[in-house]
Formats: C-alpha cells, sequence, structure tokens
C-alpha cells in the first residue's frame, strides 16, 4: 500500500541552527498538509501544499513540495527554542471503500539545545 | 476556533474490560476519526466516518469498533482490551468529504492496559 516516510527521525539541534525534515511518499499525491505536535500537547494543522513545485513560507518555516509531487521539505530557519516538537507530513489517499483518508508520516522529533 | 473534545486525558483498564472512548467536536464537520499513535509509528489511523452512522476501516481496524449516532459525536470502542492496546488515542475532524481539508485534533487520551 502507499506508504509516506519522513527523515530523520530524530534531530538534535543547538538554538539558531537551521533544521529540515524531509518526506517522501511511495505515489504522487494531489497535496500535502504539514502538522506539528509539541511535547504533551496534539497535532496541529501548519499548512497544506497543492501545487507542483510549490514554496510557501510561514515566517521561519519554509515548505517545499517536489515537481513530481512525491517528496516535500520542511525548513526552519535559526531555530529557537519554541520550535522544538514533533513535525508530521501527512499526504492523501483512497481506501477500499472509494473514500479520502490521510497517511501520516513517523514524524521528525526536534530538540532544539539553548 | 474549532473545539474536539475526549472523554478523559488518562484512562487505565484490565485486561478483558470494554472500553468506551468519547470525542466531540462542536463546528459541525461531517468527518471524524479516530489514530492511535506510537513512538516511532506516527499516527495510524483505525477508523474514520463521513456521516451519521457511516464508518469505514481505516489502517488497523481489528480490535476496535466505532459509533457515530449523531454528527458531533464519535466513540470508539475497544471490545476487550488487551496490553497491546496501550497507547495514544487521538480523535480528529475535518469540514467536509475526501483528504483537503486540515484536521483538527483534540488532546488525546492515554490509555494503559493492565
Amino acid at each position: 500500500g502507499q506508504q509516506v516516510m519522513q527523515i530523520p527521525q530524530y534531530q538534535h539541534v543547538q538554538e539558531g541552527e537551521d533544521f529540515t525534515t524531509y518526506c517522501n511518499s511511495s505515489t504522487t499525491l494531489s497535496n500535502i498538509q504539514w502538522y506539528k505536535q509539541r511535547p504533551g500537547g496534539h497535532p496541529v494543522f501548519l499548512i497544506q501544499l497543492v501545487k507542483s513545485g510549490e514554496v510557501k513560507k510561514q515566517k521561519r518555516l519554509t515548505f517545499q513540495f517536489g515537481e513530481a509531487k512525491k517528496n516535500s521539505s520542511l525548513h526552519i530557519t535559526a531555530t529557537q527554542t519554541t520550535d522544538v516538537g514533533t513535525y508530521f507530513c501527512a499526504g492523501p489517499t483512497i481506501n477500499s471503500g472509494g473514500y479520502n483518508k490521510l497517511i501520516f508520516g513517523a514524524g521528525t522529533r526536534l530538540a532544539v539545545h539553548p | 476556533d474549532v473545539k474536539v473534545t475526549q472523554s478523559s486525558r488518562y484512562l487505565v483498564k484490565r485486561t478483558g474490560e470494554k472500553v468506551f472512548l468519547e470525542c466531540v467536536q462542536d463546528m459541525d464537520h461531517e468527518n471524524m476519526f479516530w489514530y492511535r499513535q506510537d513512538p516511532g509509528l506516527g499516527l495510524r489511523l483505525i477508523y474514520f466516518s463521513y456521516d451519521v452512522k457511516m464508518k469505514e476501516k481505516g489502517d488497523i481496524p481489528e480490535g476496535y469498533s466505532v459509533s457515530r449516532e449523531k454528527k458531533e459525536r464519535f466513540s470508539l470502542i475497544l471490545e476487550s482490551a488487551s496490553t497491546n492496546q496501550t497507547s495514544m488515542y487521538l480523535c480528529a475532524s475535518s469540514l467536509n468529504r475526501g483528504s483537503s481539508y486540515e484536521q483538527y485534533f483534540g488532546p488525546g487520551t492515554r490509555l494503559t492496559v493492565t
């Protein structure tokens, strides 16, 4: 079945360093979503990318959707302690009943040391 | 703001007990989802629903059932709890059909089965 893979599983950075997480799908995606989960919290939607090659920015966060719509990345510039958490990508797929659902990557856990 | 609430933050049950996890959303969303979250495995979909009394199996439905008698409420049932069902359970809702809309998550229920 369709898989969404994320690397790395864990990243430890010093505050001020950059951070990137990568997401790869085994099939072409119609769109990709990114979520952030703070420690002890629940996933919160960050952004959705739809177009091939799309790049979107949210302050220090830059999201990219690959040209083939099979991969995506999230880059954080100059990390801060508030960036700590697990970042998930998620892509849609269709189940056997013909209904859309999201498949989540395993997530990248970011630790930021001051 | 969308609010998704779950009946308990922490729950401890014994093996063989029947367990009910309740989820309520207040934004009139058509779609509701139940996930379990385990370290290194990300979010795995158990069941979802696109309408009242409608349910679809997710990726790991074995050992679980669901009920959606009202639009705002989606219940997850563990018919006979087992220790391998110890996990964090997250409920989510989204607007409309399909995968193009972001999902809003509840705070989660950490279930321990002893």
